[in-house]
C-alpha cells in the first residue's frame, strides 16, 4: 500500500458542469476524510466516513455536493452544478480512527472556468 | 469557542539561521496537537502527534514542542529543502472525529 491515492490531479471544467473525484485510503484505515482548501487557508472539512457509514458533513456544504463510500474502501466526492466559487484543492485523508495523524492524499485541483 | 492560531504567517529565514514557529490553541481538552507540512501542489505530509504538556518530538533538523497553551516547532540549522508551509492541527475532547487546523505558517529558507 503506497499510501492516499486521489484522482484525477487535475481538473479544469465548465461552470454548472458536474465533477466526480475519487480517493482510495490507506487499506488498514477505517475513517475517511474529504477537506477543501484555497490559496493561504488551512484544510476546510468536508465530511467524514467510518467505514461505509457517512457521520459527518460540514454545514457548510451545500447540496450540491455529495460523497459516498461504498463497501467502505475507496470514496468519491461529486460537485454538481459546479460554481467558481468551487475552485480550490480537494484533499481526501484517512486514519486508523482514535488520536492518530491523518495520511493525505495529493489532492484534486479543481478549476472552474 | 475552539481555535488554532499560527504565528507568524511567513518567516523568511537565511540558511542555517535557527528560529520557532508557534501554534497556540484555545481548545476544550486537548487530545492530540499535529504538525504538518504542505508543499506548493500537495496534500499535507504528517510529521508530529504531541498529546500533552512537556512532551518533545524530534526529526532532523525539526522539534515539536507543547504546554498547555501552545506548541513551538523549532527549526534548528534550516536548509533551502525545508521550505514549506507548516500546518498545525488538534484534537479536542469533544470533536475527536476532526481536526481544527491553523492558517499555517509559510517558511522561505534562502541558500
Amino acid at each position: 500500500d503506497t499510501g492516499v491515492s486521489q484522482d484525477p490531479r487535475h481538473k479544469i471544467t465548465k461552470r454548472g458542469q458536474n465533477v466526480t473525484f475519487r480517493c482510495d485510503p490507506i487499506s488498514e484505515h477505517n475513517r475517511l476524510y474529504w477537506y477543501r482548501q484555497t490559496l493561504g487557508q488551512g484544510p476546510e472539512f468536508l465530511t467524514y466516513f467510518q467505514n461505509e457509514a457517512q457521520l459527518e458533513k460540514s454545514r457548510l456544504l451545500s447540496d450540491r455536493f455529495s460523497a459516498e463510500r461504498p463497501k467502505g474502501s475507496f470514496s468519491t466526492l461529486e460537485i454538481q452544478r459546479t460554481e467558481q466559487g468551487d475552485s480550490a484543492m480537494y484533499l481526501c485523508a484517512s486514519s486508523p480512527g482514535g488520536v492518530y495523524g491523518y495520511t493525505f492524499g495529493s489532492g484534486t485541483r479543481l478549476t472552474v472556468v | 469557542e475552539d481555535q488554532v492560531t499560527q504565528s507568524p504567517e511567513a518567516l523568511r529565514l537565511q540558511e542555517g539561521e535557527s528560529s520557532s514557529l508557534n501554534c497556540s490553541y484555545t481548545v476544550s481538552g486537548l487530545r492530540g496537537l499535529f504538525w504538518y507540512r504542505q508543499d506548493p501542489g500537495k496534500g499535507p505530509e504528517f510529521l508530529f502527534t504531541l498529546y500533552s504538556a512537556g512532551e518533545e518530538k524530534e526529526k532532523e533538523r525539526l522539534k515539536a514542542t507543547l504546554t498547555k497553551k501552545e506548541s513551538f516547532l523549532h527549526i534548528t540549522a534550516p536548509k533551502p529543502e525545508d521550505s514549506a508551509t507548516y500546518l498545525c492541527a488538534v484534537y479536542n475532547a469533544g470533536n475527536n472525529r476532526k481536526l481544527i487546523w491553523g492558517l499555517g505558517t509559510s517558511l522561505a529558507v534562502n541558500p
